[in-house]
């Protein structure tokens, strides 16, 4: 199966900061990935597909990229409600699989 | 839009079959192209793909589990269901139910998950 590593595991920053999350695939799942945000007590919400295209309902300062093996997750100038923690997924193969998470915490 | 609600024990004995049902509201679960699936998450494996059932007959299971995991669909009642025989401690997660948007999709929507306990 394809194994996904996100880093790093917390993240710690500051409201209006910029955010710089990784996800890296095994091996090469072209830009079939997804990045899911949670909040405490709430299942994952699809947050970007496709490696870069924004899911409905989120702004503009979530942006996603990479391709191959190697993908960035970024949220420019964090607003309070962006403090969760964020699963890549890759569905280029089954079973499809999910890396352990990035929290990302207010400083 | 279409949504997705688990329902089912919340607690399971070990060595007893743990089963979960989706109802799928808002949309046919006839319609589409789309893979019903089940996604289990535990603070000590993460998230984890268990199941998918598609077109009503075609199914796949993750391999992890596919000795003990049956998923089955029900199209009168716009549900889908999840057996896992023989659980242990290490089965007890927050279960979700959701719908893969196609074969090179993302998982969306999501059910708001269901905790399940195996203890006795």
């Amino acid at each position: 199966e394809i194994v996904m590593t996100q880093s790093p595991a917390t993240l710690s920053v500051s409201p209006g900061e910029r955010a710089t999350l990784s996800c890296r695939a095994s091996q090469s799942i072209t830009s079939d990935l997804a990045w899911y945000q949670q909040k405490p007590g709430q299942a994952p919400r699809l947050l970007i597909y496709g490696a870069s295209t924004r899911a409905a309902g989120f702004p503009a300062r979530f942006s996603g990229s990479g391709s191959g093996t190697d993908f960035t997750l970024t949220i420019r100038s964090l607003q309070s409600e962006d403090f969760a923690v964020y699963f890549c997924q890759q569905y280029n193969a089954w079973p499809r699989t999910f890396g352990q998470g990035t929290k990302v915490e207010s400083k | 839009q279409v949504q997705l609600q688990e329902s089912g024990p919340g607690l399971v004995k070990p060595s007893q079959t743990l089963s979960l049902t989706c109802t799928v509201s808002g949309g046919s679960i006839s319609s589409g192209d789309y893979y019903w699936s089940w996604i289990r998450q535990s603070p000590g494996k993460g998230l984890e793909w268990i199941a998918y059932i598609y077109n009503s007959e075609s199914t796949d299971y993750n391999p992890s589990l596919k000795s003990r995991v049956f998923i089955s669909i029900d199209k009168s009642k716009n549900q889908f269901s999840l057996k896992l025989t023989s659980v242990t401690a290490a089965d007890t997660a927050v279960y979700y139910c959701v719908r893969g948007r196609g074969w090179l999709q993302p998982f969306d929507p999501w059910g708001q998950g269901a905790l399940v306990t195996v203890s006795s």
